[in-house]
């Protein structure tokens, strides 16, 4: 079965920290891995993807840095902020000429940036 | 613009009733999407369309009926509810994806359904 497994579970990190976020896969074949943020009684909403191709992406505080050997990737939020405390979920997808835009999603991290 | 929009945004049923959710999208999107999500378990793919008129099963369909009869519509069915259904339910839909590339989904804010 085609498994993303997310850790931690649950994160808190003081205003200012750095808040990381890992995420592993299974499929060799998925090559397209985005992160989504959830607030309380919203729904999910992308925050920044990533392709195979490059081993990080940077945008804002937010940095997806990629481990294509290790089959693992992983959310850094820089200087975090209050404003930031949220459920974080990773997903993977395959892309290609049958693409459905089918996502895997990890099992969610919440986050609480203390003040 | 709405976005998605998902009705009711909150239910109880008791087991065996039957319900249907609603979800609407107004982005002329092509693709949409119905998820669950369980406490430690992220977001499961129950069905999807790729288009009006087309569905297909995700990793947890048993239980479950859909139907795009238009292409703003994604219609999720509940034919006989039980317990273990009790989760929230999100509707995603996106532009059509590319060979190289996918497309953001954009999720409404659930609905919570609670079977006793």
């Amino acid at each position: 079965q085609q498994q993303v497994k997310q850790s931690p579970q649950s994160l808190i990190v003081q205003k200012g920290g750095i808040s990381i976020i890992n995420c592993a896969y299974e499929n060799t074949a998925f090559d397209y891995f985005p992160w989504y943020q959830q607030f309380p009684g919203k729904g999910p909403a992308l925050l920044i993807a990533i392709r195979p191709d490059v081993s990080e992406k940077k945008e804002g505080r937010f940095t997806i840095s990629f481990n294509k050997s290790a089959k693992q990737f992983s959310l850094h939020i820089m200087d975090s902020q209050p404003g930031d405390s949220a459920t974080y979920f990773c997903a993977s997808a395959l892309v290609g000429s049958s693409n459905t835009g089918k996502l895997i999603f990890g099992q969610g991290t919440t986050l609480q940036v203390k003040p | 613009n709405a976005g998605v929009t998902q009705t009711p945004k909150f239910r109880v049923l008791k087991t065996g009733q039957s319900m249907t959710l609603l979800c609407a999208q107004d982005m002329n999107h092509e693709y949409m999407y119905w998820y669950r999500q369980d406490p430690g378990m992220g977001l499961r793919l129950i069905h999807y369309s790729v288009g009006e008129g087309t569905t297909a099963k995700g990793e947890v369909p048993d239980g479950y009926n859909v139907s795009r009869l238009k292409k703003q519509n994604f219609l999720l069915g509940l034919e006989s509810a039980a317990p273990s259904q009790t989760s929230v339910y999100f509707c995603a839909s996106s532009y059509q994806t590319g060979v190289r590339s996918n497309q953001p989904q954009h999720f409404g804010d659930g609905t919570r359904l609670s079977i006793l």
